[in-house]
């Protein structure tokens, strides 16, 4: 049974870089099979797909954010990775991880990141 | 702004057949599978509907998906008050605004 689980600082800085974790349990992140990936809910509005990255390395990239944003695998600790840079009080919402083989069937339980000074 | 279309709100009473609708368009939709899920409220969202129609292990044969063009619909039968959440489209999508893109969400509530 594939697990994941989101981690990283519940509160950020205006300006500054978000740095999330999100650690696979119950299955390879090397598997050919997946992609991974970061969708975001803002307090009370709908999910919005923030990038996803495939095991080879490809990476995709919600244009309205793609300036803003990095995925990236650590294949070594079983754990993909999402930076946004330059937050603001718009980026304060629900970070999920989570697995597809085309769209997501397993995600994590979510954790609020807070942009505030 | 979605790039899948869902209706705000829904509702029905117990026992009641509910449907939600998603429209689309000829870049996801109308080339690619449909996906829908359940997010309870405070958790994490759950895959309900894959490829179209298909239901995962656990999820009951109340809840049903079908795709027509570039829309989609989740229908649910036997409504009960446990059914009461947010239902999201998904698709997968050939252009930029890709691949995966999500509707805004409908709240289902059971009167």
């Amino acid at each position: 049974q594939l697990q994941l689980q989101e981690s990283g600082p519940g509160l950020v800085k205006p300006s500054e870089t978000l740095s999330l974790t999100c650690t696979v349990s119950g299955g390879s992140i090397s598997s050919s099979s997946y992609y991974w990936g970061w969708i975001r809910q803002p307090p009370g509005k709908g999910l919005e797909w923030i990038g996803s990255i495939y095991y080879s390395g490809s990476t995709y990239y919600n244009p309205s954010l793609k300036s803003r944003v990095t995925i990236s695998v650590d294949t070594s600790k079983n754990q993909f990775s999402l930076k946004l840079s330059s937050v603001t009080a718009a980026d304060t919402a629900v970070y999920y991880c989570a697995c597809a083989t085309v769209l997501p069937f397993s995600w994590g339980q979510g954790t609020l990141v807070t942009v505030s000074s | 702004q979605s790039v899948l279309t869902q209706p705000p709100s829904a509702s029905g009473t117990p026992g009641q057949r509910v449907t939600i609708s998603c429209s689309g368009s000829s870049s996801n939709i109308g080339s690619n599978y449909v996906y829908w899920y359940q997010q309870l409220p405070g958790t994490a969202p759950k895959l309900l509907i894959y490829r179209n129609n298909q239901r995962p292990s656990g999820v009951p044969d109340r809840f049903s998906g079908s795709k027509s063009g570039t829309s989609a619909s989740l229908a649910i039968s036997g409504l009960r008050s446990e059914d009461e959440a947010d239902y999201y489209c998904a698709a997968w999508d050939d252009s930029l605004s890709g691949p995966w893109v999500f509707g805004g969400g409908t709240k289902l509530t059971v009167l």
